[in-house]
């Protein structure tokens, strides 16, 4: 158990409006990725996290922002919801960074947007 | 860019049955290669993963991948399927600063 809680785990909204997504870790990881996942697409990897206020852009970043202030805690916002972001969002954590080791994931928060 | 193809989005077997989920990947260096596996309303789990020692890697619950260079193929094989290995199987390629996730494949099993 990596220790990984991802909070809302359900929501829905109207789109314009705005969305935080909250992942929380209770193992001070430096590593920490925001994936969404789409029928027929897989995971794609939207911002990740290298240690607190250090984040960078991952393939599918536009529309999303990202902030990490504390090491337990990696925010993913939608500054204003469109439809083309419901979806499931995972988040994940890695003990090595690299991608050379195991992404440990959280349960998922899926957002729909009408 | 590296890249993954699972072959088809869905595959059924019998109960006992082989499974075999098939996975194709590009990548420009010697690739760091995943298996995952999601189970209803989860997060993905590590089956097992290819990291450049033995090409044939074993996992958890009887599953296990063959690397084949010449190929370019991480094919994940389980020479009996269970009720329990009804889920869907994420083939993952890295090289080391990017990793990208195949479309998946949707396991089904029949009694």
């Amino acid at each position: 158990d990596a220790g990984i809680t991802q909070s809302p785990r359900h929501k829905v909204t109207e789109t314009g409006t705005p969305v935080t997504l909250r992942c929380h870790q209770t193992e001070n990881h430096r590593y920490m990725y925001w994936y969404r996942q789409d029928p027929g697409h897989g995971l794609r990897l939207i911002h990740y996290s290298y240690g607190v206020k250090d984040t960078d852009k991952g393939e599918v970043s536009d529309g999303y922002s990202v902030s990490r202030s504390k090491t337990e805690d990696f925010l993913l916002t939608l500054e204003s919801a469109t439809s083309s972001q419901t979806s499931v969002y995972f988040c994940a954590i890695s003990f090595t960074g690299q991608y050379t080791g195991e992404l440990f994931f959280g349960e998922g928060s899926r957002l729909t947007v009408l | 860019a590296q890249s993954v193809t699972q072959l088809g989005s869905h595959v059924s077997v019998s109960e006992g049955a082989l499974v075999l989920l098939r996975c194709n990947y590009s990548s420009s260096v010697p690739p760091y290669l995943f298996w995952y596996v999601q189970y209803p309303n989860q997060g993905l789990q590590l089956l097992l993963k290819y990291t450049s020692a033995a090409t044939l890697v074993k996992g958890i619950n009887g599953f296990e991948a063959e690397f084949k260079k010449s190929e370019t193929s991480f094919h994940l094989t389980k020479p009996s399927a269970h009720m329990s290995d009804a889920a869907e199987y994420f083939c993952a390629v890295s090289d080391r600063d990017d990793m990208r996730f195949g479309a998946g494949t949707r396991l089904t099993v029949k009694p």
